[in-house]
């Protein structure tokens, strides 16, 4: 079984600054690795998907990860954000035979000009 | 078309009530899923369709009843609910089973009263 933490639940943010998202996974397998962003009253769509080769993965809006296997971390990072990045942010895991997305806990970040 | 269409966005039902839940895909994905989130949580699997058949129920009590009629459409029969059953509900397909990227609905966001 897999598990993920996200070691922070709300990361406050002023405008154009960066911001860091800390995501911790626990695996005995070799695993996927997502994160998801959820605005409010919506579902959730996918930033960005780590599943081989570069460690550091690319995504929309901005976004970047980078798969750190000995640290068993994947951690979200943009290096400006913007009003419009105010959401609730989860990092998923899944083992290779697929079918079920364990979800962290959610870290809520909230943008201020 | 990368949609997964949710119907309805808001469903108030009575504990006697009989109603359900649709999600649509037409990106030609074999798997589709019910998750429930409820308010600041993380999504929680419930029924995994694989090829048009129920593959995986994450315990779910009976008074919810999974449908897959075809390989575009999935149903949620709701009876009995009680009114800790009050979440968001999403539903998410991916190409096949081994989920190298899900896509999710708007979500129902189902109030029992």
């Amino acid at each position: 079984a897999q598990s993920v933490t996200q070691l922070d639940s709300q990361v406050p943010v002023f405008e154009e600054a960066p911001v860091e998202l800390r995501c911790n996974y626990s695996s005995s397998v070799s695993v996927y690795l997502f994160w998801y962003v959820q605005y409010p009253n919506q579902g959730l769509q996918l930033l960005l998907k780590y599943l081989s080769g570069s460690t550091l993965v690319k995504g929309i809006n901005g976004f970047e990860a980078e798969f750190n296997k000995s640290q068993t971390s994947f951690h979200l990072r943009k290096p400006s954000v913007h009003i419009s990045d105010t959401a609730e942010y989860f990092c998923a895991v899944s083992d290779l035979r697929g079918y079920k997305l364990s979800f962290g806990a959610g870290t809520t970040v909230t943008v201020r000009a | 078309d990368t949609e997964v269409t949710q119907t309805p966005k808001h469903l108030v039902m009575g504990m006697t009530n009989k109603k359900s839940l649709k999600c649509e895909q037409h990106m030609g994905h074999r798997a589709m899923y019910w998750y429930k989130q409820k308010a600041k949580k993380p999504p929680e699997l419930m029924f995994v369709y694989s090829y048009e058949k129920l593959s995986i129920n994450e315990s779910v009590p009976s008074r919810f009843s999974p449908e897959c009629p075809n390989s575009s459409l999935l149903n949620l029969h709701l009876h009995a609910l009680q009114p800790e059953d009050s979440a968001l509900y999403l539903c998410a397909s991916s190409q096949d089973q081994v989920l190298l990227e899900a896509f999710f609905g708007q979500g129902t966001r189902l109030t029992v009263v």
